[in-house]
């Protein structure tokens, strides 16, 4: 069965830091990966999405994540964390082909002052 | 240019009553879906529309029903709620892109309690 697996519940990280929230998946075939953050109470937001080509994807924010085929691994990076990037991050998988899309459960991510 | 558009914003329910979440995008999507958000199991898909005229079961379909009125519009009907169904509910677009890497967007969701 298609899943995708958001190891940590929460992540903390100090202002300026750099930051990875850690996202693997478990499909067959080529999957499309997506992040998406979502802030207290709003619905969720679009950050990037990896289709083909260049491993490494730069997204919204200063977001970027890393495709690796041979981890299925898609881990959400920023090179400095803000305090307004604490949020609620959401890695989603989407397979060719298909309408559905399967989540993760979430990482909270805290930044702090 | 409202994007998805939810309501009501929040709502609380006796066990046995319906109610129906509305849904509109003003974006051309073809497709849309409704999903619940519970704490720590992240979204799950309860129904989705591929195009207008079809739906299709999610991953928890039960104890809701779906319609898709025309291409902007996307209801869900909870014809007699319990207690399990409290969660938060949100609905989204998205567009047809070739090779299926469509990203999806969100409407602001709808907190239902029922009692």
């Amino acid at each position: 069965a298609q899943s995708v697996a958001q190891p940590e519940d929460q992540v903390n990280v100090a202002e300026g830091n750099p930051l990875t929230v850690k996202c693997t998946y478990s499909v067959s075939g080529n999957p499309y990966l997506f992040w998406y953050v979502q802030y207290p109470n709003r619905g969720l937001q679009f950050l990037l999405k990896y289709i083909t080509g260049d491993n490494l994807v730069k997204g919204s924010y200063g977001f970027e994540a890393e495709f690796n085929k041979s981890q299925t691994s898609f881990h959400l990076k920023k090179p400095s964390a803000l305090v307004s990037d604490s949020a609620l991050y959401f890695c989603a998988v989407k397979m060719a082909g298909t309408y559905k899309y399967i989540f993760g459960t979430g990482t909270r991510l805290k930044v702090l002052a | 240019n409202a994007g998805v558009t939810q309501t009501p914003k929040f709502q609380v329910l006796k066990t046995g009553q319906s109610m129906t979440l509305q849904c509109a995008q003003d974006m051309n999507h073809n497709s849309m879906y409704w999903y619940r958000q519970d704490p720590g199991m992240g979204l799950r898909l309860i129904y989705y529309s591929a195009s207008e005229g079809t739906t299709d079961k999610g991953e928890v379909p039960n104890g809701y029903n779906v319609s898709r009125l025309n291409k902007r519009e996307f209801s869900l009907r909870l014809e007699s709620a319990a207690p399990s169904q409290t969660s938060v509910y949100f609905c989204a677009s998205s567009p047809p892109l070739a090779g299926g890497g469509d990203t999806q967007y969100f409407g602001p969701g709808t907190r239902l309690t029922v009692l």
